[in-house]
């Protein structure tokens, strides 16, 4: 069965510096791999999404990630981070011999101090 | 309305009451979900349902209940609940619940047992 790691907790960052979150996964074969956000009160939300091909995924909000298979990691980044991205974020794999179940890390809380 | 709705947003029950939990999702989706979110800890997959039918049942205790009468709604009855299930309860639907589909959250329904 695959599994997630979010190593961070907690990040403080200042608005308009750069930002990373990392995610380590654990699968034998290539995962599918997901980085999710929630805001305060809300549900989660799709931020971005790997499958195959280029290792460098863009998505929404200015965010990219990374799949690096040597690493077994998927690491969040944003350049330049604005207030509105405090939240909390999640990574999260699938397998194809695991139809139905995403494993979820435990999380990393983001604060934006100005 | 659009994407997945969850009623009621909050809910505080005693032990020994019964409740329902409503997920309704106009997306038209095939795949349903209940997940449980406590503070800190990965997501926790309690139910799948795939075409009305269920197809996962994560060992998730009897006083939990899940009904899923059409594709566009889910259900989670509850009843005797204990403290330790105090927690957010987010409702996810795919395409088809296939490993690779993105799963879209509901903003969740707070329930406190006391």
């Amino acid at each position: 069965a695959q599994s997630v790691t979010q190593p961070d907790i907690h990040i403080t960052v200042s608005e308009g510096a750069s930002l990373e979150l990392r995610c380590n996964y654990s699968y034998g074969a290539t995962p599918y791999l997901f980085w999710y956000v929630q805001s305060p009160g809300q549900g989660l939300q799709l931020l971005l999404k790997y499958f195959s091909g280029d290792t460098l995924v863009q998505g929404i909000k200015g965010f990219e990630a990374e799949f690096k298979r040597s690493q077994s990691s998927f690491n969040l980044r944003k350049p330049s981070v604005h207030w509105s991205d405090a939240a909390e974020y999640f990574c999260a794999v699938g397998a194809a011999s695991n139809d139905y179940k995403l494993s979820f890390g435990a999380g990393t809380t983001v604060t934006v101090r100005a | 309305e659009t994407g997945v709705t969850q009623t009621p947003r909050h809910l505080v029950m005693g032990m020994t009451n019964k409740k329902s939990l409503k997920c309704e999702q106009h997306l038209g989706h095939n795949a349903m979900y209940w997940y449980k979110q406590s503070a800190k800890k990965p997501l926790e997959l309690m139910f799948v349902y795939s075409l009305e039918e269920r197809v996962e049942n994560n060992s998730v205790p009897s006083r939990f209940s899940p009904e899923c009468p059409n594709s566009s709604h889910l259900f989670l009855h509850l009843h005797t609940l204990q403290p330790e299930d105090s927690a957010l309860y987010l409702c996810a639907s795919s395409q088809s619940g296939l490993a690779e589909d993105t799963q879209y959250f509901g903003p969740g329904t707070r329930l406190t047992v006391l």
